[in-house]
């Protein structure tokens, strides 16, 4: 079946601007993860979501960053006022339950110029 | 969750058997061992999971000692789109959602 999709995969965004970043999970996945990869670096967590509510939000790194996730299924991940340091892969993930695999989607590269 | 230890490098060549160890000496009993691979510029791809039996599915192997404190992913037919990097994670299962932190894995190249 289809995998977690994201769009776009890249997006390059003037320093300032505001940008968001798409995530369509497995379908009847449950549990939404957006994690970040920056240029040789480990993930970093962001945000998990269950069903529609995101019981965690302790990795954004500022108030800058904002999700959502409606439906039980699209998730949308907004960074408003982009800086320099926020280049790097975004990735989310889904699983079907909080306590199964999870499994990545292609990420979105984005670029802050 | 416990930590791994993982060679930063291997090579193996094409067509051979590619065996990636992996260290978790604190694993608890309640934590499983999960192998991702993320190949350039794609995002992390899920291999692979065990509690303690040896576990086999269509991508690879998955070796657990007795005691748990090491296993080894074996790739048996590597070929050159094998070339990634390796990441052994252990992680519990059943308290909850967990999220996942990879370490540096290893990077594996597989040679014509």
């Amino acid at each position: 079946g289809a995998g977690v999709s994201q769009s776009p995969s890249n997006k390059v965004t003037e320093k300032g601007k505001d940008v968001e970043l798409r995530c369509d999970p497995i379908s009847g996945h449950t549990a939404l993860y957006w994690y970040r990869q920056s240029l040789g670096q480990g993930l970093e967590f962001l945000i998990y979501f269950q069903g529609n509510s995101a019981p965690d939000k302790s990795g954004l790194p500022s108030d800058r960053f904002s999700a959502e996730r409606t439906g039980g299924s699209v998730s949308t991940l907004t960074i408003q006022r982009t800086q320099q340091e926020d280049s790097a892969v975004y990735l989310c993930a889904s699983s079907l339950a909080a306590t199964d695999t999870q499994y990545f989607g292609p990420g979105t590269r984005l670029t802050v110029l | 969750d416990a930590k791994t230890t993982q060679p930063p490098s291997m090579d193996c060549a094409e067509g051979r058997a590619a065996n990636l160890p992996c260290n978790h000496s604190t694993i608890s009993g309640n934590e499983y061992v999960y192998w991702y691979r993320q190949i350039h510029s794609q995002g992390p791809q899920y291999i692979i999971h065990g509690l303690k039996n040896n576990e086999t599915n269509e991508m690879a192997s998955l070796i657990i000692t007795e005691d748990r404190k090491s296993s080894t992913l074996i790739l048996p037919h590597a070929t050159l789109r094998d070339t990634a990097v390796y990441y052994c994670i252990v992680r519990v299962r059943n308290s909850g959602y967990s999220t996942l932190t990879f370490g540096k894995g290893t990077m594996l190249l597989v040679s014509p």
